[in-house]
């Protein structure tokens, strides 16, 4: 059975720093790309990150840009997203999942990061 | 405002068929695969049809998808009050070179 399970969310001052991991089991995880995607409250989904199997490709949206890294571990079986600058903007809970086509197939239950004073 | 066009909200009786629309452009929905998320109360999203009109297996056949030009649906057929939930459509956008989501409709079962 597919699992990812993320950890790390917290309450963060704007423009402090946090990082998500996200344990992966189920599967041979070393063969997926990865992402990350985060979800405003009450808000749509919107795709954040993802990275190739090897971490030689990764790519981000506008926003995150020269803020976040995403790193993954495969002798861990894990992903990461490193957050730096955070805006209250970026107030969401974040999912790790596994990249299928274009798009994702499983989901964690996600992690909130909540960015305010 | 998102790329991808949704009702807010859709709503039925048990037992019923309905419909949740997706509108697109030439450019994602026109060119791309669909793809139908099924976000359950305070859990995460679940893949319920890919490429249009596929099931992930153990999605039951009571969902289905469809795509005609620019515009998709997400169909259930005998609604069940567990069907209860928001459905988001997602597309890859040629000129954004970037995965567009719908912004969900949220279905209420009556």
């Amino acid at each position: 059975e597919v699992q990812l399970v993320e950890s790390g969310g917290n309450l963060v001052q704007p423009g402090g720093s946090l990082r998500l991991s996200c344990a992966a089991s189920g599967f041979t995880f070393s063969s997926y790309w990865m992402s990350w995607v985060r979800q405003a409250p009450g808000k749509g989904l919107e795709w954040v990150a993802n990275i190739k199997q090897d971490g030689s490709e990764i790519y981000y949206v506008d926003s995150v840009k020269g803020r976040f890294t995403i790193s993954r571990d495969n002798a861990k079986n894990s992903l990461y997203l490193q957050m730096n600058s955070l805006r209250a903007e970026d107030t969401a809970v974040y999912y790790c999942a596994r990249d299928f086509d274009s798009f994702f197939d499983f989901w964690g239950q996600g992690a909130l990061v909540t960015v305010s004073s | 405002q998102s790329v991808l066009t949704q009702p807010p909200s859709a709503s039925g009786t048990p037992g019923q068929r309905v419909t949740i629309s997706c509108s697109g452009s030439s450019s994602n929905i026109g060119s791309n695969y669909v793809y139908w998320y099924q976000q359950l109360p305070g859990t995460a999203p679940k893949l319920l049809i890919y490429r249009n009109n596929q099931r992930p297996s153990g999605v039951p056949d009571r969902f289905s998808g469809s795509k005609s030009g620019t515009s998709a649906s997400l169909a259930i057929s005998g609604l069940r009050p567990e069907d209860e939930a928001d459905y988001y459509c997602a597309a890859w956008d040629d000129s954004l070179s970037g995965r567009v989501f719908g912004g969900g409709t949220k279905l209420t079962v009556l």
